[in-house]
């Protein structure tokens, strides 16, 4: 078990690039989680899935950011024409009812830091 | 909708003085609730939790009692130690497997 990985740890962008951050979960953990953290706040559910099926999306997710999990394992999040208010640092997290009993703790990894200039 | 509210920060404590944290929560029916811990440079990282009322949860000293009546799960210890000082979240989910919500995290400085 080598936890959750993210990558890149830091990402420096200028507005109006895309970028794509990438989370891998814990292996065979089914359900995987992005939030957002801002510096001294809480980190705020952005969206999850199970397995490959996003089940849930914030409204925090404008149209401009994009999430996948195509084969249920990995997972990126892509935000487009990225905006000064997109800088923040990304949580990924993981987690399943199989290896963790019934409540399904989520397992946070590292997280990407986004700076747009 | 469901919210969390912790006290703010910093709390700064001298080595071996009584930590209390307090949390509060806003959620229909049994929400999970949950302590998160977060060290200089690293992820959140769980700390404790309860899944119903009275449940208290417990894990390297520190302690919460998940309180239905007040609506709170606030954080205790007895003797903090330089290594505790961290940022402190309290969270609540509402159905297993389903999103977290966290509270605005309060930070602590413990100076030996």
């Amino acid at each position: 078990d080598t936890g959750v990985s993210q990558n890149p740890r830091h990402k420096i962008t200028k507005r109006g690039q895309n970028v794509t951050f990438r989370c891998d979960p814990i292996s065979e953990h089914n359900r995987l989680y992005w939030y957002r953290q801002t510096l001294g706040q809480g980190p705020e559910f952005l969206t999850y899935f199970q397995n490959e099926a996003q089940l849930e999306k914030s409204r925090l997710l404008s149209d401009r950011f994009s999430a996948e999990r195509p084969k249920g394992s990995f997972s990126t999040l892509e935000i487009q024409r990225t905006e000064q208010g997109d800088s923040a640092m990304y949580l990924c997290a993981s987690s399943s009812k199989k290896l963790t009993g019934p409540t399904y703790e989520q397992y946070f990894g590292p997280g990407t830091r986004l700076t747009v200039t | 909708g469901n919210s969390v509210t912790q006290m703010e920060g910093p709390v700064t404590l001298s080595e071996e003085a009584f930590l209390t944290i307090n949390c509060t929560y806003t959620a229909t029916g049994y929400p999970s609730l949950f302590w998160y811990v977060q060290y200089p440079g690293e992820g959140l990282q769980l700390l404790l939790k309860a899944t119903k009322a009275d449940d208290k949860g417990s894990n390297k000293g520190f302690e919460a009692t998940y309180r239905k009546e007040t609506t709170s799960f606030h954080l205790e210890k007895g003797s903090v130690q330089v290594s505790d000082s961290a940022v402190y979240f309290c969270a609540l989910r509402k159905d297993a497997g389903n999103m977290l919500t966290f509270g605005g995290g309060t930070r602590l400085m413990v100076k030996p």
